[in-house]
């Protein structure tokens, strides 16, 4: 069965570092996303991309964060200069169309910032 | 702005016990709301939906339905297994906004022992 892809599953950094979280959405998919989850709290929406650009990003997705697809295979979330609070678990998610309704998530990258 | 609020876990249940996770939701519109399931290692993975009040979703043996009176979407297994335990996540789509832009519980551990 397709699944979506994540990798590192684990990363510690130190802080102000830059970090890429790669991800491999599902072959035929047309959308992408990421959300995250700090330790103890909601999974929250970052950003979700179409046809080459971001189609709506959170408060959160400020100028820190960049995504990118830089082959038509791989999906990459940036974090440049990373910070305490950017701690947390990182899913990448994609669907075939935007109606579908299902999201489909990888397993999840956990960044750790010392 | 649109929140979800769910049991806070963790649960702790015998296998063949009677299971429910509660669920509400604050959203304007008409939300479509959704249950994830992530198991150990794994990703999100949709367990069920129900797009419109009265709605049942339904799937393995798992059930919830949008109760728009109360603004709930309780899950509810009648006899759980060791392989249920997971953590599940509450989530909602408002279709006054992005199509794809879910917003999601904290989540609720459930570990089911023999």
């Amino acid at each position: 069965e397709p699944e979506v892809t994540q990798t590192p599953s684990h990363q510690v950094t130190q802080m102000g570092q830059e970090v890429i979280l790669r991800c491999v959405p599902i072959s035929n998919h047309l959308y992408f996303y990421w959300y995250r989850q700090i330790l103890g709290q909601k999974v929250e929406f970052l950003v979700s991309f179409y046809n080459n650009e971001i189609s709506e990003k959170s408060e959160i997705f400020d100028d820190q964060f960049s995504v990118e697809r830089p082959d038509g295979s791989n999906f990459t979330l940036k974090i440049r200069s990373t910070k305490l609070e950017d701690s947390a678990m990182y899913f990448c998610a994609s669907s075939e169309w935007e109606e579908a309704g299902e999201l489909f998530f990888g397993e999840g990258s956990r960044l750790t910032v010392l | 702005g649109d929140s979800v609020t769910q049991m806070e876990g963790p649960v702790t249940l015998s296998e063949e016990a009677f299971l429910t996770i509660n669920c509400t939701y604050t959203a304007t519109g008409y939300p479509s709301l959704f249950w994830y399931v992530q198991y150990p290692g794994e990703g999100l993975q949709l367990l069920l939906k129900a797009t419109k009040a009265d709605d049942k979703g339904s799937n393995k043996g798992f059930e919830a339905t949008y109760r728009k009176e109360t603004t709930s979407f309780h899950l509810e297994k009648g006899s759980v297994q060791v392989s249920d335990s997971a953590v599940y996540f509450c989530a909602l789509r408002n279709s006054g906004g992005s199509n794809y832009k879910l917003t999601f519980g904290k989540g609720t551990l459930l570990t089911v022992n023999p």
